[in-house]
């Protein structure tokens, strides 16, 4: 069974830190994508990283995807309340299985 | 421009009982896939449909069944509901051809078995 382990499970962190959110896994993806989720929602897609290596930002978030397609990042500059919610990574595994398959997430706090 | 339309948004079943979810993709969007979302946990993938057939599905019995349609909306029906089925159930749809891109997801229809 192919699993994406996401870490931390849980970050509460004052307004203005940085932090980062690690998804990392055995098997290879044709591609990562990041999702964010607010309680009662459904998850809202953020980006895809398709090409090992590459680096995508969204304001104060950057994404990363590893060099080998296992492994990806979101890390947060200058946090602010706003950014607070339930960040999930999910993977596609070739592009004949469109079978996601997902991290358990991060709830993410930032304390004003 | 509506993103993926969910209803009902929330339902309150007795177990052994037969449910059924609805679920209209975004416009432009041709394929559907159901996710299962228990409290806690990221989704899990229950089946995807593309031109009307079930092109995949994931480790769920058959107790879970689904339908699209020409206008591209979809049914997911459960049979026979355990308590263990209560969950949030997420639609989500994807452009053409784009399906490892990226989905829009709907804002779920809350299930709750008693």
């Amino acid at each position: 069974t192919q699993l994406l382990e996401q870490s931390p499970q849980f970050l509460s962190i004052q307004e203005g830190e940085n932090l980062t959110v690690y998804c990392n896994s055995s098997s290879v993806f044709s591609s990562l994508q990041w999702y964010r989720q607010e309680p009662g929602e459904g998850p809202v897609l953020l980006v895809t990283v398709v090409t090992g290596g590459e680096v995508k930002k969204l304001k104060r978030l950057t994404f990363q995807f590893g060099d080998a397609r296992k492994d990806s990042s979101l890390h947060i500059t200058a946090a602010q309340p706003g950014d607070t919610g339930l960040y999930l990574c999910a993977g596609a595994q070739t592009d004949s299985n469109y079978q996601l398959i997902w991290g358990a997430g991060t709830k993410l706090i930032i304390k004003p | 421009d509506a993103g993926v339309t969910q209803s009902p948004t929330h339902l309150i079943k007795t177990r052994g009982q037969q449910v059924t979810l609805r679920c209209s993709p975004k416009s432009g969007h041709d394929t559907v896939s159901w996710y299962q979302q228990a409290l806690g946990q990221g989704p899990q993938f229950i089946f995807q449909y593309y031109e009307e057939e079930e092109r995949q599905r994931g480790n769920f019995p058959d107790r879970f069944s689904g339908h699209q349609f020409p206008n591209y909306s979809s049914e997911l029906n459960v049979n026979a509901l355990l308590l263990g089925d209560s969950a949030l159930y997420l639609c989500a749809s994807s452009l053409p051809g784009r399906t490892n891109y990226g989905y829009t997801f709907g804002s779920g229809t809350r299930l709750t078995v008693v």
